[in-house]
């Protein structure tokens, strides 16, 4: 597997309270993606990075926003946490493809919030 | 938009029977991956099609890329528990400059030992 290391792995946080997760990761691939996984709804992506100071939105990217100042490390923000952004967040990264990659993704192993 | 639909959402097997399940597309797509989930896992990558009839086989995982790229099938021979998971197809579609890759929301697969 890609080392891919997402942090943190479990937070608990209230309505309203700005939130930050990252993902690291060590295969120097150009490509990260963040997805939010709920049930019913399967794997949506919120923002993703084809380099380093380039994102752009995905599909469900209202309140979210992202930054890569480093190959290695793409964070995700909520500005102002709410209970319909409590979910299981992936990174995930990709070496080839094009804008929007459709090459193959490395997941990391997931980031569970609950929004309080 | 564009979607995938996948079928069946749930299937419980008994060990040792088979299972498929099935991407479908409204529109031709580039390319079908499939990743694997086990319970409380991350997406993991099983493989990716491209070729229109594309059958591709992986011990006892058969794919296929229909004629038309508008459909996909995973096949697994003789399950087993190590099988138990959520399996995932993602449509690669043309959007423009970009490619989008689109999810169907997986099929969850239980195997009774």
């Amino acid at each position: 597997d890609a080392g891919i290391t997402q942090s943190p792995r479990h937070k608990v946080t209230e309505t309203g309270t700005p939130v930050t997760l990252r993902c690291h990761q060590t295969e120097n691939h150009r490509y990260m993606y963040w997805y939010r996984q709920d049930p019913g709804h399967g794997l949506r992506l919120i923002h993703y990075s084809y380099g380093v100071k380039d994102t752009d939105k995905g599909e469900v990217s209202d309140g979210y926003s992202v930054s890569r100042s480093k190959t290695e490390d793409f964070l995700l923000t909520l500005e102002s946490a709410t209970s319909s952004q409590t979910s299981v967040y992936f990174c995930a990264t990709a070496s080839t493809g094009e804008r929007i990659n459709t090459g193959e993704l490395f997941f990391g192993e997931g980031s569970r919030l609950t929004v309080l | 938009g564009q979607q995938v639909m996948q079928i069946p959402q749930y299937q419980h097997v008994q060990e040792g029977e088979d299972f498929t399940t099935y991407c479908n597309s409204s529109t031709t797509l580039s390319n079908i991956q499939w990743y694997k989930q086990r319970p409380g896992g991350h997406p993991v990558f099983l493989i990716q099609l491209v070729k229109s009839g594309e059958v591709k086989k992986q011990k006892r995982l058969t794919f296929q890329f229909g004629e038309a790229k508008k459909n996909s099938s995973l096949h697994i021979t003789a399950t087993q528990t190590t099988d138990v998971g959520t399996y995932f197809c993602a449509g690669g579609f043309n959007a423009g400059n970009n490619r989008k890759l689109i999810w169907g929301l997986g099929t969850s697969l239980a195997v009774n030992p």
